[in-house]
C-alpha cells in the first residue's frame, strides 16, 4: 500500500524557518515526481512546489519562490520542504503528494496524498 | 498564477446528476489535457477522481466523469449518492514556470 507520512509542522514565529518531511513507502520512490500542496484553514488547495525523480526539474508557486526549497533523498525515500522567512499567510496544512506521471517526470496529477502536517506562523 | 474558477457550491438530489465547472485560460485548462479533479471530505486528504481530463483511476465509480471544452473543464457526477457530498477541486498544468494551479473548490451538497 502506498503511504505518505508528513512531519515537521508546528507553531513558528514570523520570519523563522521550518523543515517539513514526507516519508514514502509502498512504491519505488525514485520512479516518481513529488509535490507539496497546502491548504489554509477553511480555504482551498494551493500547489506549493514540485520536484521530479532526480531533482533535475524543480518548480515553485510564485507565493513561495525564493523562500521555500523542495528537495528529496531517494536513498531515504523522503521528500522535504525547507521553509524560510515564514509569514502568517503560510499558515496551512501541508500535504505531500505523489505525482502520477511515468518515468519520474511530471504527469500533472496527484495520487495519493498524505494526511498533512499543520504549520502555524504566529507570534 | 491565478486560481481556476469554480462555482462555490452545487447541489442535487439523490439519483440526479450534477456538473461542476472549472474555468481557466488558454495558458492552463485550454492549453493542455492535464486537468484533474479531487474529492475532499471534511478533515480528510484529497482523493483523485479524474486525471488527464477524462481518465478515471481504478476504484473510482463510473458515476464520475470528466470533460473539457475550450478553457472550461467539467466534472459530472451521475446518480448522486449521499457519500458524494464533499468539496471538489480541479487542477491544471499551467506551464513550465508555474507548473500546477488549483480551482477554488466547489462544495457539493446532496439534498
Amino acid at each position: 500500500e502506498v503511504q505518505l507520512v508528513e512531519s515537521g509542522g508546528g507553531l513558528v514565529q514570523p520570519g523563522r524557518s521550518l523543515r517539513l518531511s514526507c516519508a514514502a513507502s509502498g512504491f519505488t520512490f525514485d520512479d516518481y515526481a513529488m509535490h507539496w500542496v497546502r491548504q489554509a484553514p477553511g480555504k482551498g488547495l494551493e500547489w506549493v512546489s514540485g520536484i521530479n525523480w532526480n531533482s533535475g526539474s524543480i518548480n515553485y508557486a510564485d507565493s513561495v519562490k525564493g523562500r521555500f526549497t523542495i528537495s528529496r533523498d531517494n536513498a531515504k525515500n523522503s521528500l522535504y520542504l525547507q521553509m524560510n522567512s515564514l509569514r502568517a499567510e503560510d499558515t496551512a496544512l501541508y500535504f505531500c503528494a505523489k505525482d502520477g506521471g511515468d518515468y519520474g517526470d511530471f504527469g500533472h496529477w496527484f495520487d495519493p496524498w498524505g494526511q498533512g502536517t499543520l504549520v502555524i506562523v504566529s507570534s | 498564477q491565478s486560481a481556476l474558477t469554480q462555482p462555490p457550491s452545487a447541489s442535487g438530489s439523490p439519483g440526479q446528476s450534477v456538473t461542476i465547472s472549472c474555468t481557466g485560460t488558454s495558458s492552463d485548462v485550454g492549453g493542455y489535457n492535464y486537468v484533474s479533479w479531487y474529492q475532499q471530505h471534511p478533515g480528510k486528504a484529497p482523493k483523485l477522481m479524474i486525471y488527464d481530463v477524462i481518465k478515471r483511476p481504478s476504484g473510482v465509480p463510473d458515476r464520475f466523469s470528466g470533460s473539457k471544452s475550450g478553457n472550461t473543464a467539467s466534472l459530472t457526477v451521475s446518480g448522486l449518492q449521499a457519500e458524494d457530498e464533499a468539496d471538489y477541486y480541479c487542477s491544471s498544468y499551467a506551464g513550465s514556470n508555474n507548473l500546477e494551479v488549483f480551482g477554488g473548490g466547489t462544495k457539493l451538497t446532496v439534498l
